[in-house]
């Protein structure tokens, strides 16, 4: 079945410092990927679209400058969080698809647990 | 960004009842919904989905219902485990302009023994 790999699980950094989450499709090829996060208690909030070889599309609200987005192959987005600040703690998921597949082909990652300090 | 909603409701049943979590979706040319189960620190996991020319999906031990006219999702768990305790999310595939999955509030279900 479909894997999504999200790495690293956990991270720590100080305030200032940039931080960079990798998403991999381990066994197929995810033209689209997207990034959420997620606050404590509170649902998925969708941030961006990245799409393989050109500009993520980010949602309302969403800074661009402050959070990079790549997605240079058909396996691999990031997301770069950049002079990060303690409102950026939260948990971001990553999911690729969708595919013609079952479920559209909506994988998600297990997630990143971002904590600035 | 999008999403919809704030702070989880709660629902707490007794091991071995049935469930019923519901949800309300947005966008009427929505064609495709999920819903997904969380647990802490984990990303979502599948459940089960439903297209939008059906009403009625059933799986094992779980159920979804759609209703158009409202746009209203639910989702039912039957003979509920400790193991089904867990955050449920329904989640909309918005196909207006591009295509993405936008999710629901979440509902915080605890199996009491």
């Amino acid at each position: 079945g479909a894997v999504v790999s999200q790495h690293p699980s956990w991270v720590i950094c100080k305030s200032g410092t940039s931080v960079k989450i990798e998403c991999r499709s381990l066994d197929f090829q995810a033209t689209t990927m997207f990034w959420y996060r997620q606050f404590p208690k509170q649902s998925l909030m969708l941030m961006a679209t990245s799409n393989e070889g050109s500009k993520a599309t980010y949602e309302q609200g969403v800074e661009k400058d402050k959070f990079l987005i790549n997605h240079a192959s058909l396996t691999l987005s990031t997301l770069t969080v950049t002079s990060a600040h303690p409102e950026d703690s939260s948990f971001y998921i990553c999911s690729a698809g969708p595919r013609r597949a079952a479920n559209y082909g909506y994988t998600f990652g297990s997630g990143t647990r971002l904590t600035v300090v | 960004g999008e999403s919809v909603g704030l702070h989880l409701p709660t629902l707490s049943v007794q091991e071995g009842d049935n469930s019923i979590i519901n949800c309300a979706y947005s966008n009427s040319a929505s064609d495709y919904f999920i819903w997904y189960k969380q647990e802490s620190g984990k990303g979502p996991q599948f459940i089960i989905d439903i297209r939008s020319n059906m009403d009625k999906r059933q799986g094992q031990r779980v159920t979804v219902l759609l209703n158009k006219t409202v746009k209203h999702l639910s989702l039912q768990i039957a003979a509920t485990q400790p193991g089904d305790s867990a955050v449920y999310f329904c989640a909309e595939n918005r196909i207006q302009g591009a295509q993405k999955l936008v999710f629901g509030q979440g509902t915080r279900l605890t199996i009491n023994p």
